[in-house]
């Protein structure tokens, strides 16, 4: 089946120009995640929708980044105001109830450069 | 405050010798550990799993083993290929929380 689909796959903007990232998570998935990778960098945890619950912002670095998730199922991620240290890849995972012992599955990310 | 970290940032291993990369963490309270594969311009690819109840676990040519006293788990990949070389991340999780990356290592395996 189809996997998890991220667009655009590659993003230039200007500093101080708002970005808007979308992602397409696996079907039946009620689990989302927003992840980035900054140069050289590990993955970033972002934040974490699932099912009707509240989302775990606690990895959002500023409040310049906000995210929504739309009847459970396409996420999108907005940036205010881009800063040339939000540039990275920005990755989307979503799994099937985000219990414990469950994998996550990627998408391929989209890349984020600010000028 | 890195909760898992992977110490090695990058591995050259010989086609048909044993990879053997190594991950540490500092909460306790992890109770799930995934190791992912990255090529460039690629997310993250699922590799293999181990919950806290077991030691090891083995999927083909990859083993996880998990030592919960010295909170560290490591991931052999016996033989290695040269199409496994990738960055390899290490990630942990407890219960319904998300997950906690190392910083990867970069695997090159050479024929």
């Amino acid at each position: 089946g189809a996997g998890v689909s991220q667009s655009p796959s590659n993003k230039v903007t200007e500093k101080g120009k708002d970005v808007e990232l979308r992602c397409d998570p696996i079907s039946g998935h009620t689990a989302l995640y927003w992840y980035r990778q900054s140069l050289g960098q590990g993955l970033e945890f972002l934040i974490y929708f699932q099912g009707n619950s509240a989302p775990d912002k606690s990895g959002l670095p500023s409040d310049r980044f906000s995210a929504e998730r739309t009847g459970g199922s396409v996420s999108t991620l907005t940036i205010q105001r881009t800063q040339q240290e939000d540039s990275a890849v920005y990755l989307c995972a979503s799994s099937p109830s985000g219990r414990g012992w469950e994998t996550q599955y990627f998408g391929p990310g989209t890349r984020l450069l600010v000028l | 405050d890195q909760q898992v970290k992977q110490n090695s940032p990058s591995l050259s291993v010989q086609e048909g010798r044993i990879s053997i990369l190594n991950c540490d963490y500092t909460n306790s309270m992890f109770d799930y550990f995934l190791w992912y594969k990255k090529y460039p311009a690629e997310g993250p690819t699922f590799l293999i799993s181990i919950s806290s109840i077991k030691d090891k676990n083995e999927d083909g040519r990859f083993t996880v083993f998990l030592n919960k006293s010295a909170k560290h788990l490591s991931l052999h990949i016996v033989p290695s290929q040269p199409g496994d070389s990738a960055v390899y991340f290490c990630a942990a999780k407890e219960g319904f929380q998300k997950l906690v990356f190392g910083t990867g290592t970069r695997l090159l395996v050479s024929p």
